[in-house]
């Protein structure tokens, strides 16, 4: 069972403090990794994605990712009370049939003013 | 552009009762994703389609469950009976072949007594 891996939270910080939210993941194969911002009663939005190792930066956002600890994780910089939200990991998996994305249980980042 | 466009909204229906999901995915993606979502076990997916064909089907949680797409514009998940326990959010996403990144609709909110 693949499966991908996230603290439910809350994690709680304060306006313009860095929000750090981290994902492990179990398949080895997989290559591509998203950051999906889901809003308390709406539906999730890809905000990242990330593909090799090392750094990936949009913004005030910067996706990590290391394949050899199965490490993905996301930086939220100068962080706002707009980006009180709940973040997705997710990671694509190929299997026989094709390609599908496997969602861990999100993350709740709370950021107080 | 419209985006996934997923009906009803909100469904309040009574156990043993039929209910039927319907999504109409962006013009022009081929793939399409049913997921669904509660507190406990996060956004899992159900069941996704490849140029109108079913790819992969075993998050499908029982016989109880099917789903159809039969043509680009158009796919339902059916519930027959409903249960209390399939109360959650559904939603649909869709995805443009060769690239990864899926789009979600806005879900149905399901609650069965």
């Amino acid at each position: 069972q693949k499966e991908v891996e996230q603290n439910s939270g809350p994690l709680s910080v304060p306006e313009g403090a860095i929000a750090s939210l981290n994902c492990t993941y179990s398949d080895r194969v997989s290559q591509s990794f998203f950051w999906y911002r889901q809003y308390s009663g709406k539906s999730p939005e890809l905000i990242m994605s990330i593909y090799s190792n090392g750094d990936k930066e949009d913004g005030r956002f910067t996706a990590q990712l290391n394949k050899a600890s199965q490490y993905v994780s996301l930086l939220i910089r100068d962080s706002q009370p707009s980006d009180s939200a709940t973040y997705l990991c997710a990671v694509n998996i190929k299997n026989q049939a094709g390609t599908a994305l496997i969602f861990g249980k999100g993350t709740t980042l709370s950021v107080s003013s | 552009d419209a985006g996934v466009i997923q009906s009803p909204r909100h469904e309040v229906t009574e156990m043993g009762q039929e209910v039927t999901l319907r999504c109409k995915p962006i013009s022009g993606h081929n793939s399409l994703f049913w997921y669904r979502q509660t507190m406990m076990r996060g956004l899992e997916l159900l069941i996704y389609f490849n140029n109108n064909v079913p790819i992969d089907d075993s998050g499908m949680p029982e016989d109880r469950f099917s789903a159809k797409m039969p043509n680009a514009s158009f796919s339902t998940l059916k519930i027959q009976p409903s249960e209390p326990r399939d109360s959650a959010v559904y939603f649909c996403a869709s995805r443009k072949q060769g690239r990864e990144t899926q789009y979600f609709g806005p879900g149905t909110r399901l609650l069965v007594l």
